[in-house]
């Protein structure tokens, strides 16, 4: 299993600015996960980070806006640049935890963080 | 990615067995059948998964039909704390975990 925790839980932010939202896990971890829930909706894949090399964006997203760093096996930042309102949104961080020791695999299990609730103004 | 189709919502007493659908009939035959649920204000949190044989864990049971193109999450006692949205999702070699809009069950007292 894994523990994750994000900070900061919730945040109100002027348009124009940026925010770095921090994921720390418990344990090391191969894969990190960022997906943004809009209000009311469901969740969506922003990017995968792994450790040492640059994160993969899902389509829609661009690395200006929402760039991504992973220093290690158990942390991980996410920033959401030059804000507007309709980035108003819970991000969350999410870990896959490999079964058996082994590679990644469509049977393991994915653990998430609390959420960052961000209200852009 | 293979697609996913829930009912938008259910409802469900106290204490009763609840079986919440999904249907997948695209399903691929490495498909595996992911269930996660979100409960109010918290992020999402493993349920059970499953790939052709049903599944029982202390949460819950998975029961996928013989063609694997629907499988049915099945909480045996429904409790208040049950109320969230379900996701139902299915999750292939080297693809992430993509999310739908789920069932949002609701537990009446």
């Amino acid at each position: 299993s894994a523990v994750i925790s994000q900070k900061p839980s919730r945040d109100i932010c002027q348009r124009g600015t940026s925010l770095t939202i921090q994921c720390q896990v418990d344990s090391q971890v191969t894969m990190m996960f960022w997906y943004r829930q809009q209000p009311g909706q469901s969740l969506t894949l922003i990017a995968t980070a792994n450790q040492g090399s640059e994160a993969t964006y899902e389509s829609g997203f661009v690395i200006d806006k929402f760039p991504i760093s992973r220093p290690n096996l158990t942390f991980s930042t996410l920033t959401v640049s030059n804000m507007s309102p309709e980035d108003s949104s819970i991000y969350l961080c999410s870990v896959e935890v490999y079964n058996n020791l082994r590679d990644r695999g469509p049977d393991n299990e994915q653990f998430f963080g609390p959420g960052t609730r961000l209200t852009v103004l | 990615d293979a697609k996913t189709t829930q009912p938008n919502s259910m409802e469900s007493n106290e204490e009763e067995p609840v079986h919440l659908p999904c249907n997948h009939s695209t399903i691929s035959g490495t498909d595996y059948i992911h269930w996660y649920r979100q409960l109010p204000s918290q992020g999402p949190e493993y349920v059970i998964h499953g790939l052709t044989s049903n599944v029982n864990n202390r949460m819950a049971s998975l029961a996928i039909a013989e063609d694997r193109k629907s499988s049915t999450l099945i909480l045996h006692r429904a409790t208040l704390r049950d109320a969230a949205v379900y996701y139902c999702i299915l999750r292939d070699w080297g693809n992430d975990m993509r999310f739908g809009a789920g069932t949002r069950l609701t537990v009446k007292p």
